[in-house]
């Protein structure tokens, strides 16, 4: 069964600290993309990539830094937290062009 | 800007009722619209999708009514049931940019027995 996983679940940090959040899916899958959820807004796209060592830049970046290290693995980065980056964070994977995105459960990320 | 809208945020219906959720959009080149339905804690998960040559798609009793040159969509939930109270989201992509999926704020559904 096709799946993405997100690690950790929950995560809390200080202002200034680094975070990395990680996403790993065993879908096969080219695309790979990292929302966030806030109240009121939806879900944002911050970045994403087309395959191992490509990224692309979503619509709300600043702040973020992303990775793509195989074709499995997404991460993202936050070296220097700030509480506006308080949110749900979600991973999602996609496969050929007309297929359709699989979300992981998501990591809520509270930085005080 | 926000280049999907949704309405209402949020909305009470009774169990047996008609939900009806709205969705707009701005780029004209969109041409893909799927619905996710999200429940507290889980990821958001599709549930209906229509392309734009198509004004209508049914799966159960979920129906997309799709009007191209309002740029307009709408989700109908027939038959509500308790278990259909989740957040939905309109999303909207074009066949360029990665297929990248823009989403509307959602619409929180309750659905009271």
């Amino acid at each position: 069964e096709a799946a993405v996983t997100q690690s950790p679940r929950n995560k809390v940090t200080v202002t200034g600290g680094n975070v990395t959040l990680s996403c790993r899916q065993t879908n096969s899958h080219n695309y790979m993309y990292w929302y966030r959820q806030d109240t009121g807004h939806g879900l944002r796209l911050i970045h994403y990539s087309y395959g191992a060592g490509n990224l692309q830049i979503g619509d709300v970046p600043d702040g973020y830094k992303a990775t793509r290290t195989t074709q499995e693995d997404f991460f993202l980065l936050l070296e220097l937290a700030s509480p506006s980056q308080t949110s749900l964070y979600f991973c999602a994977s996609k496969g050929k062009a007309n297929s359709d995105y699989t979300f992981g459960s998501g990591t809520r990320l509270l930085v005080i | 800007q926000q280049q999907v809208r949704q309405s209402p945020q949020s909305l009470t219906v009774w169990e047996g009722e008609t939900a009806i959720l709205n969705c707009s959009y701005e780029d004209s080149t969109f041409n893909y619209f799927p619905w996710y339905q999200q429940f507290p804690g889980e990821g958001p998960a599709l549930l209906i999708s229509i392309r734009s040559v198509s004004d209508k798609k049914e799966d159960g009793r979920f129906t997309i009514f799709f009007n191209k040159r309002e740029k307009k969509l709408s989700l109908h939930i027939t038959d509500s049931q308790p278990g259909d109270s989740a957040t939905y989201f309109c999303a909207a992509s074009a066949n360029s940019a990665g297929n990248k999926l823009t989403f509307g704020i959602g619409t929180r559904v309750l659905v009271r027995p």
